[in-house]
């Protein structure tokens, strides 16, 4: 296997559930990052792990909980999601968060989650 | 603030050329990145620009002015397979990634 893996690719969830999404890098990759991909608008950073590191965008609400155990699997867990949560979730790593400013994201299939 | 600003969608025909606009305004400036998604698929890294003017990557290419905070992508003998999401992102001083969302390119036979 190589590059980023990303499970499930499909999710379907009811808002009182608990679930997780998984990504695995098999990159040798230092940092890995979670984002939100709604139709037609940008890509939104939710969590980065970089160096044991947690940076987090502080509009994401507290049903999404990130877990990073090493440099190469990061875990997204949810918790009693709303509809507005449905959307495509996307792992990616680099090599470095802030090293070379041309540092390019190697991205995960993504988890297209919906909430009922 | 900071934005980014490309087109929703565009159509081409197999066989033409199309260029893809991007306008960014960011705090700081630290490159301009292309990336590509087909449907259902991760996005892939197409082209960084950190100088201004044109780089050549086969029948991708990419283009910076700095001074007017612009990009485009060229694509060049389009193939049914170019049919897929462009996405634009500018990095700021922080390395910080901000992203457009994206124009969807229709190739038509």
């Amino acid at each position: 296997e190589t590059g980023v893996t990303q499970t499930p690719r499909h999710l379907v969830m009811g808002m009182t559930n608990k679930k997780s999404l998984k990504c695995e890098q098999h990159l040798g990759h230092n940092a890995m990052y979670w984002y939100k991909q709604s139709a037609k608008k940008p890509l939104e950073l939710m969590f980065v792990y970089s160096l044991e590191e947690r940076v987090e965008n502080n509009s994401v609400p507290s049903r999404f909980s990130p877990e990073c155990p090493n440099s190469s699997h990061s875990f997204l867990h949810l918790h009693t999601l709303q509809p507005e949560d449905s959307a495509l979730y996307l792992c990616a790593s680099s090599q470095a968060r802030t090293g070379p400013v041309d540092e390019k994201l190697f991205f995960g299939s993504g988890t297209q989650l919906s909430v009922l | 603030g900071q934005n980014i600003d490309q087109p929703t969608e565009m159509t081409a025909t197999e066989g033409a050329i199309v260029q893809i606009n991007c306008t960014y305004q960011t705090s700081g400036f630290n490159g301009l990145f292309w990336y590509q998604q087909h449907a259902g698929e991760a996005p892939t890294f197409l082209s960084y620009n950190v100088l201004d003017g044109l780089e050549e990557k086969g029948r991708f290419s990419s283009f910076l002015s700095r001074s007017k905070g612009y990009s485009y992508l060229l694509l060049k003998e389009l193939q049914m397979k170019d049919s897929a999401s462009y996405l634009c992102a500018g990095m700021d001083s922080n390395y910080q990634l901000i992203w457009g969302a994206g124009t969807k390119l229709i190739i038509k036979p």
